[in-house]
């Protein structure tokens, strides 16, 4: 059973501070790796591919890579109340045709 | 402007009543994909469809599920005999590659009573 772990958190960070959220995974074949946010009631928001090992930079967001470990993580940056959402990680294993197996994901708050 | 479009966005039916969800693509992907995620639970895979025929499909998707892309638009999950269980947010997704990102429509909510 290929697996994406998650900690359900919350994660609270004040206002400004840096949010670290991480994913570990078991498919050692993993090629793809995502996060996604998802408000409550909303569809999944992509926010960060990573395809190799390091990091990857886009705004405030960091995703990491670390494929020996088999974990990646997501780095948020002055951290913002509208950044208060569900994070979710996904991978994809890159074989056949399924696209993406998800974490249950990790609910970030952000207090004002 | 969204990727996918999905139809309708709140849908009610009752046990036993057949479904069709639809979902639009709007510019040119090669993979689609359908998803649930019951209330408070992880989203997880349903199908995939590539070259209009199914790829994989999850153990989710039984004999009471179908998927199908008529007229080379509209991308349509079928739920034949809808139980409780079925209740769901039901998401689209496209990808325009292999292996690259995947965009998700805004979702479905079925609610089966």
């Amino acid at each position: 059973q290929k697996e994406v772990e998650q900690n359900s958190g919350p994660l609270s960070v004040p206002e400004g501070a840096i949010a670290s959220l991480n994913c570990t995974y078991s498919d050692r074949v993993s090629q793809s790796f995502f996060w996604y946010r998802q408000y409550s009631g909303k569809s999944p928001e992509l926010i960060m591919s990573i395809y190799s090992n390091g990091d990857k930079e886009d705004g405030r967001f960091t995703a990491q890579l670390n494929k020996a470990s088999q974990y990646v993580s997501l780095l948020i940056r002055d951290s913002q109340p509208s950044d208060s959402a569900t994070y979710l990680c996904a991978v994809n294993n890159g074989q056949g045709r399924r696209a993406l197996t998800f974490g249950s994901g990790t609910r970030l708050q952000v207090q004002p | 402007e969204p990727e996918v479009t999905q139809t309708p966005s709140h849908q009610v039916t009752q046990m036993g009543q057949e479904v069709i969800l639809r979902c639009v693509p709007i510019s040119n992907h090669l993979y689609f994909y359908w998803y649930r995620q019951i209330l408070g639970q992880k989203v997880e895979f349903l199908v995939s469809f590539y070259n209009n025929e199914i790829s994989e499909k999850s153990e989710i998707f039984d004999d009471q599920f179908s998927v199908e892309r008529p007229d080379g638009s509209n991308f349509t999950l079928k739920i034949r005999s809808t139980k409780l269980e079925d209740s769901a947010m039901y998401f689209c997704a496209v990808m325009a590659q292999k292996n690259t990102e995947a965009f998700f429509g805004q979702g479905t909510r079925l609610t089966v009573v």
